[in-house]
């Protein structure tokens, strides 16, 4: 077991463009978590899931920001049509559920919308 | 809702040094609290956490200790390294259907000199 890991560890893209991310949590972990970081601040909660359902979406998530756990396993994040404001690092997490409360992040992904 | 304020950094001390970290919160019902060190180049690590008021959590020779009273969880280490060096982040995750979703503070980056 290596981790939650995530994919790409770097993203550039042109404002305007669509991205997509990709979290595999550690595989005993039914709940998977969002969060989007900028420089000199915590993380913020954007999502997150038990199994494939995801059960709660922060204000933060606007409409163009979209989240999947189709299998209950991997995650994707997705944000279309990229604004400067988006650039940060989008971190995933994992735990086992309800009950455990020790979160395991990823190395998150850092987005630059030029 | 819930926040979690930090106190400001960065904190730059000599190696042997006390160190403590200032953290309160605000939040409904009984949290869980959490200090998370993220070091250079690598993913948020959970360094320790308390669950129930008086409880102390500790790890690595850091602790820190829930004040209800108080609301706070300060973070001490009694003689610090120069691998110490880092940013560490207090959080607190509620019960309820939103058991393990996290609510971070800002941040205090560590350094610590030779």
């Amino acid at each position: 077991d290596t981790g939650v890991s995530q994919n790409p560890r770097h993203k550039i893209t042109k404002r305007g463009q669509n991205v997509t991310f990709r979290c595999d949590p550690i595989s005993e972990h039914n709940r998977l978590y969002w969060y989007r970081q900028t420089l000199g601040q915590g993380p913020e909660f954007l999502t997150y899931f038990q199994n494939e359902a995801q059960l709660e979406k922060s204000r933060l998530l606007s409409d163009r920001f979209s989240a999947e756990r189709p299998k209950g396993s991997f995650s994707t994040l997705e944000i279309q049509r990229t604004e400067q404001g988006d650039s940060a690092m989008y971190l995933c997490a994992s735990s086992r559920g309800q009950g455990d409360t020790e979160a395991f992040f990823g190395q998150g992904t850092r987005l630059t919308v030029v | 809702g819930n926040s979690v304020t930090q106190m400001e950094g960065p904190v730059t001390l000599s190696e042997e040094a006390f160190l403590t970290i200032n953290c309160t919160y605000t939040a409904t019902g009984y949290p869980s609290l959490f200090w998370y060190v993220q070091y250079p180049g690598e993913g948020l690590q959970l360094l320790l956490k308390a669950t129930k008021a008086d409880d102390k959590g500790s790890n690595k020779g850091f602790e820190a200790t829930y004040r209800k009273e108080t609301t706070s969880f300060h973070l001490e280490k009694g003689s610090v390294q120069v691998s110490d060096s880092a940013v560490y982040f207090c959080a607190l995750s509620s019960g309820g259907t939103s058991y393990g979703k996290l609510t971070f503070g800002q941040g205090t980056i560590l350094t610590v000199h030779p």
